[in-house]
């Protein structure tokens, strides 16, 4: 258990569905971030929220994407109309400032 | 270019061995460096940070800048069967909100 949580840990949805994914932050980092990781490939960067505040989306992040951190806490990241290429690892991760981050356990998602 | 390039592997060494990777980074403003081991179905950790050109050890690890090469390294001594795992190099922009850009790793497997 790193301290930050996430839920759930594996999601399979049929194609076109949406899904949400949650994240609960370790209590003191104010910064958030969500992260994609595919097979044999290095995370990429997708948003990240310093306290409530949506700073940065990347542009990998199309319109089916969003992401919202009410009160600066909990983090959501939901996908609406999942296509199969949205299948992959989604990573939280967390930090209290220029540090390093740590990482959530993650979710898997296989959409079929 | 990738802005973070690593090998992908593996990299065989023998138990007891010293292991060494390397990341090369192309943004000349990058200001934060890390090093992350991920197992197999797992969400990466942290295990080296780095900011001023030199070395930094700790423990059995050792984490190598050179700014003006673009260049850092990780040498893992008296290496383990359990430290078994692909190493992700990941590479920051202070002000940029800590986004951090991931390599895609090395795998490394170390042999009795």
């Amino acid at each position: 258990d790193t301290g930050v949580s996430q839920d759930p840990r594996h999601k399979i949805t049929k194609r076109g569905q949406n899904v949400t994914f949650r994240c609960d932050p370790i209590s003191e980092h104010n910064r958030l971030y969500w992260y994609r990781q595919t097979l044999g490939q290095g995370p990429e960067f997708l948003t990240y929220f310093q306290n409530e505040a949506q700073l940065e989306k990347s542009r990998l992040l199309s319109d089916r994407f969003s992401a919202e951190r009410p009160k600066g806490s909990f983090s959501t990241l939901e996908i609406q109309r999942t296509e199969q290429g949205d299948s992959a690892m989604y990573l939280c991760a967390t930090t209290r400032g220029d540090y390093g981050y740590t990482f959530g356990s993650g979710t898997r998602l296989t959409v079929v | 270019q990738k802005e973070v390039e690593q090998n992908s592997g593996p990299l065989s060494v023998p138990e007891g061995a010293i292991a060494s990777l390397n990341c090369t980074y192309s943004d000349r403003g990058s200001q934060s460096f890390f090093w992350y081991r991920q197992y197999s179905g797992k969400s990466p950790e942290l295990i080296m940070s780095i900011y001023s050109n030199g070395d930094k050890e700790d423990g059995r690890f050792t984490a190598q800048l050179n700014k003006a090469s673009q260049y850092v390294s990780l040498l893992i001594r008296d290496s383990q069967p359990s430290d078994s795992a692909t190493y992700l190099c990941a590479v920051g922009l202070t002000g940029g909100g800590n986004k951090l850009t991931f390599g895609t790793g090395t795998q490394l497997k170390v042999e009795l």
